[in-house]
This record gives C-alpha cells, structure tokens and sequence, in this order.
C-alpha cells in the first residue's frame, strides 16, 4: 500500500542536540512538507518542497533544516537552535506543488512526537 | 493571503445526534476546500474537498459539507454522530491562482461525542 511512513514514532532530544525526523514516502509525490502541531494551534508550516534539491521555507523555520536529496524522502532536522521543540511533528505529500494540476489534498504520515530529557 | 476560522474549539454531542462544524474562510477568488480528521496520536485524514461545481459535497465516514459563497463558509454535518467520531477536525483552504499549493489549516474543533 502506498503511504507516508514517519519515524520514530517517539522521540527524546537531550539539551544541545540535534536529532532527526524521518519521513519517508512512496507516493510517487513531487511534493513535501513538515508542520509542527502544538495544542489549540493548528498546523503550522517548517518547510516544503515542490521538487528534489529544491526547497522553501515556511512560517516557523527557524531552529530547523531540511533536505531532499531524494523523490521520496524529505527528512526534517531539530537543531539545539529550535528552544521549544516539544511537539508533535507531521510530515505530508501532494502529487503537485503546484497549481498547474488541480489542488491535490495532502496525505500525512501518523507524526513523531518529540520530547525533551 | 488566505485564513481560516474554526469558531469552536470544543463542541460535545451526544452518539446518534445530528453535528454541525464550523468553517469560515477569507480568500479573494474561489478556494480549494477541505476538511481533515485527526484521531489522537494520528496523522490527518481527508474527509471531504471543494473544488467547484455541486456547492454540497459528500465525503467519507457520512460526512458531508456545504460551500457557501456568501457566507464564506464551508461547515461539516453529520445526521447522526456515532462515539468513534470523536477527534480532531480541521478545515483547510488552499490557493487557486498560480503559485505553490499550502493550504492554510485552521486551529481544529475537538468533537467530544457523549454515550
């Protein structure tokens, strides 16, 4: 079946660490995009990509890197920058970045919660 | 740019009645539409999208919603509620004209449904 795989499904960060979210996708979609999901704020946008080695940043960028060196995968990097980086992270897919084809909804990955130690 | 507005953050029914959520959007053109469910600890799920023609759109899960123009809105209903549609849910409205696809999400609605 085809579907957004995001891992871990849990995940710890230690004071002035790095970690990385995988997401991971076998859509065939062009495009990729991270939300950060706090409680009563909706979804909020880190970063998207339309297209691979190409890629945008969102409304909350700051303390978090991306890349997409691969079609299917777009991993999303919390750095020590990121002060608050408890949450719960969504990765999503769409055919199309783009308005040339028809809005295509997104599909979401289950999400990775992070916490800190 | 486009919003969206979710006036209820909470609403609570009871199993077997009726579910009206709330959906008001600004967008200068005609909107891409949708509603999303989330269930605790999940990713989200499309119920249902507008993107033009019949303004009364059937989705999955006996959902269905209503485009309309005059009222910028597009509310989701349900004729009768059943204890495992209690979850999040969010409206989304995404850009027409040229450009990249973001949809701008609202804040959600969390359906608490009653026995």
């Amino acid at each position: 079946d085809g579907g957004i795989t995001q891992s871990p499904k849990y995940l710890f960060r230690k004071e002035g660490q790095n970690v990385t979210l995988s997401c991971e996708q076998n859509l065939n979609h062009d495009a990729m995009y991270w939300y950060r999901q706090d409680p009563g704020q909706g979804l909020r946008l880190i970063y998207y990509s339309q297209i691979v080695n190409d890629f945008q940043k969102g409304d909350i960028a700051e303390g978090y890197s991306v890349s997409r060196e691969k079609k299917e995968s777009f991993p999303l990097t919390v750095t020590s920058a990121q002060k608050n980086p408890t949450a719960f992270y969504l990765c999503a897919s769409s055919i199309d970045g783009t308005d040339s084809l028809v809005n295509q909804p997104q599909h979401f990955g289950d999400g990775t919660r992070l916490s800190i130690l | 740019a486009q919003s969206v507005t979710q006036p209820d953050i909470h609403i609570t029914v009871s199993e077997g009645a009726s579910l009206e959520l709330r959906c008001n959007y600004s967008y200068g053109a005609t909107p891409y539409l949708f509603w999303y469910v989330q269930s605790p600890g999940q990713g989200l799920q499309l119920l249902l999208k507008y993107f033009s023609g019949d303004t009364l759109v059937q989705g999955i899960k006996g959902f269905e919603a209503e485009f309309k123009r005059s009222q910028s809105s597009f509310n989701l209903r349900k004729p009768s509620v059943h204890w495992s549609d209690a979850a999040e849910y969010f409206c989304a409205v995404g850009p027409t004209s040229g450009g990249s696809y973001i949809p701008t999400f609202g804040r959600g609605t969390s359906l608490i449904v009653h026995p």
